[in-house]
């Protein structure tokens, strides 16, 4: 199985700070990657999709980049609604993975 | 709206059975792929099992396989997971979400989770 590694575990921002979450592959998934952000209690909800593909309705300071091995979510300014955990989900073979999440606070 | 209502979790003894269950509204079910992701409390997420729109496809994670099933009933907008010879490594929350197969697989819409322990 595709091993999905993410850093940093945790992190704590301000208020209009730009937040970068990088989430590496153990071999090359392509583009066939996805970042999910769920708040505590709450299902997942689709951000990103194929790398850097922005899911409708999704806020525009949400971004996402890479291909091959190396992937990164960035929020441009981080809003007080952005703290939650961050995963990113590899969806070029089975058994899909997913990263173990990066959880985002709000100084 | 569209909208995924999971049921069927609960309290089971190792070695028992559970079937979840999950209904679908707002979308045309037939249509899509579904899957089902849980997540151990306090712990981070893991794809479960997904099948294809036919029901002729379906993959799993290699820690359930030959233990849990997935099917669906497109007549009642339904998706299962029959889970036989629990463990108490599937405690979990089971999330069943609409699959998206396009140049990528996504799960753009969620149900908001079902319990499943699984202590003697």
């Amino acid at each position: 199985a595709i091993q999905m590694t993410q850093s940093p575990s945790s992190l704590s921002a301000s208020v209009g700070d730009r937040v970068t979450i990088a989430c590496r592959a153990s071999q090359g998934i392509r583009n066939d990657l996805g970042w999910y952000q769920q708040k505590p209690g709450k299902a997942p909800k689709l951000l990103i999709y194929s790398a850097s593909s922005l899911q409708s309705g999704v806020p525009s300071r949400f971004s996402g980049s890479g291909s091959g091995t190396d992937f990164t979510l960035t929020i441009s300014s981080l809003q007080p609604e952005d703290s939650a955990t961050y995963y990113c989900l590899q969806d070029n073979n089975y058994p899909f993975t997913f990263g173990p999440g990066t959880k985002v606070q709000i100084k | 709206e569209m909208q995924l209502l999971e049921s069927g979790g609960g309290l089971v003894q190792p070695g028992g059975s559970l079937r979840l269950s999950c209904v679908a509204s707002g979308f045309t079910f037939s249509s899509y792929w579904m899957t089902w992701v849980r997540q151990i409390p306090g712990r981070g997420l893991e794809w479960v099992a997904n099948i294809n729109r036919e029901g002729s496809e379906k993959f799993y994670v290699d820690s359930v396989k030959g233990r849990f099933t997935i099917f669906r009933d497109d007549a009642k907008n339904s998706l299962y997971l029959q889970m036989n010879s629990l463990r108490a490594e599937d405690t979990a929350v089971y999330y069943c979400a609409r699959q998206v197969v396009t140049s990528s697989d996504v799960f753009d819409v969620w149900g908001q989770g079902t319990v499943v322990t699984v202590s003697s």
